[in-house]
């Protein structure tokens, strides 16, 4: 079992339409989940980070966390065509491993005109 | 605030030769970590230094290798390359007290 799995995709979803993505992560350690998007030939830019169960908004996007159920979501309102890309899942295992990110292997979303 | 800066941005090797890849962090981040990506692989982690010390490693063979300076750039090390090596390599830095990391640009490898 992969310690963090997301579907691969792709998701495809008509422009202003909410985007949702889902993440599962194997450590009931981990403290911290962070979402970062990353276009074709280009490196990953964080989104969002999350810590605490619950939701978390910013703007257009709301990350959510269950660590009871150890999942991870990010939802995109109002999706763009420029909000396709490939959505990447990472999670720290905490406590003196904070400079090391467990990645998910991406979700492509691509979102229509 | 600049960003993590990245140098080469590409390079071309051959199997057996070694390759050496520089990161300078974002101003006042004093731990840096570096990445593998692949398409069959993803991201992986490859070690992570804050203030000139290894802190964490991943689960690469000993040709992989770093180190950091004490103005807290980091260079990483692939010694005896391999077809395999062929990546794009991700250094992230991070305050010392948070663990949200920004890339870099990343360095493209590939081996001939």
């Amino acid at each position: 079992q992969k310690e963090v799995e997301q579907n691969s995709g792709p998701l495809s979803v008509p422009e202003g339409a909410i985007a949702s993505l889902n993440c599962t992560y194997s450590d009931r350690g981990s403290q911290s989940f962070f979402w970062y998007r990353q276009y074709s030939g280009k490196s990953p830019e964080l989104i969002m980070f999350i810590y605490s169960n619950g939701d978390k908004e910013d703007g257009r996007f709301t990350a959510q966390l269950n660590k009871a159920s150890q999942y991870v979501s990010l939802l995109i309102r109002d999706s763009q065509p420029s909000d396709s890309a490939t959505y990447l899942c990472a999670v720290c295992a905490g406590l003196n491993q904070g400079g090391k990110l467990i990645f998910g292997q991406g979700t492509e979303l691509s979102v229509k005109p | 605030k600049a960003g993590v800066t990245q140098t080469p941005r590409y390079l071309i090797k051959t199997r057996g030769q070694q390759v050496t890849l520089s990161c300078s962090p974002i101003s006042g981040h004093r731990s840096v970590s570096w990445y593998q990506q692949t398409p069959g692989q993803g991201l992986q982690f490859l070690f992570e230094y804050f203030s000139e010390t290894q802190r964490n490693k991943g689960n690469f063979p000993g040709r992989f290798s770093g180190r950091q300076f004490s103005n807290s750039r980091s260079e990483m090390n692939v010694s005896t390359l391999e077809l395999g090596d062929s990546a794009l390599y991700l250094c992230a830095s991070r305050p010392g007290g948070a663990e949200t990391q920004y890339f870099g640009p990343g360095t493209r490898l590939l081996v001939l």
